[in-house]
């Protein structure tokens, strides 16, 4: 248990809905990574906060939109789901923001679009 | 863009054998190497963060080298066991935080 959580664990939804997904991370840390492994591709980064404000910025497409908490939770909002979205997606945090920052993943939400 | 590789895609060894894979990355501009082990049905989770060129860190029977001029990493795993199947990806920032993973290695230990 790497005490990232991850809420909800499965989420079935059509397509054209819009669905938001929660993270909060390790007790400590300050920066929430947000990644997407599709069924044929690897990790994918899509986006990073770090004590709230945007730090880095991957292949999120304009449909997608994060926010980081003052509490630090993260959510990760999908809109106008198309089937293509449906992903394991993954939140990640670390004490910091820095290159050589362990990240500890949560268990991860799997998403399937209909 | 970074391209992280790694080699071979897939593995199979035979319990008791030691196995040893490579992650490729540019070697200009780099910052660390991350290795991190995914099994099935569960998130990745972290092994090593290396950052100097001829680092070498070991878990238990599972250690690793770096190379940065050169632009690659060994994972090494001695005597296999069941239990180290599983996904090995490793993983390098690119830009300011953000990691690119390699597709992995797929390891799979026949009792």
């Amino acid at each position: 248990d790497s005490g990232v959580t991850q809420t909800p664990k499965h989420l079935i939804t059509a397509t054209g809905q819009r669905v938001t997904l929660r993270c909060s991370p390790r007790s400590g840390d300050l920066s929430v990574y947000w990644y997407q492994q599709s069924l044929d591709q690897g990790l994918q980064f899509l986006i990073q906060y770090y004590n709230g404000e945007e730090r880095a910025k991957g292949n999120i497409l304009e449909r997608f939109s994060a926010q980081q908490f003052p509490d630090l939770h993260s959510e990760l909002n999908l809109s106008s789901l198309e089937l293509g979205d449906s992903a394991l997606y993954f939140c990640a945090s670390s004490v910091l923001a820095g290159r050589q920052e362990t990240q500890y993943f949560g268990p991860g939400t799997r998403l399937l679009v209909l | 863009i970074l391209n992280v590789e790694q080699s071979p895609q897939s593995l199979h060894v035979q319990e008791g054998d030691s196995t040893n894979f490579t992650c490729s990355f540019p070697s200009s501009n780099f910052y660390a190497l991350h290795w991190y082990r995914w099994e099935t049905a569960k998130s990745p989770e972290a092994l090593f963060v290396m950052t100097l060129n001829g680092d070498e860190k070991k878990k238990g029977r599972i250690s690793a080298t770096l190379n940065t001029k050169e632009g690659y990493s060994y994972l090494y795993i001695k005597g296999s066991q069941p239990e180290d199947s599983a996904t090995y990806l490793c993983a390098s920032p690119q830009g300011a935080q953000k990691l690119v993973f390699g597709q992995g290695t797929r390891l799979t230990i026949n009792p």
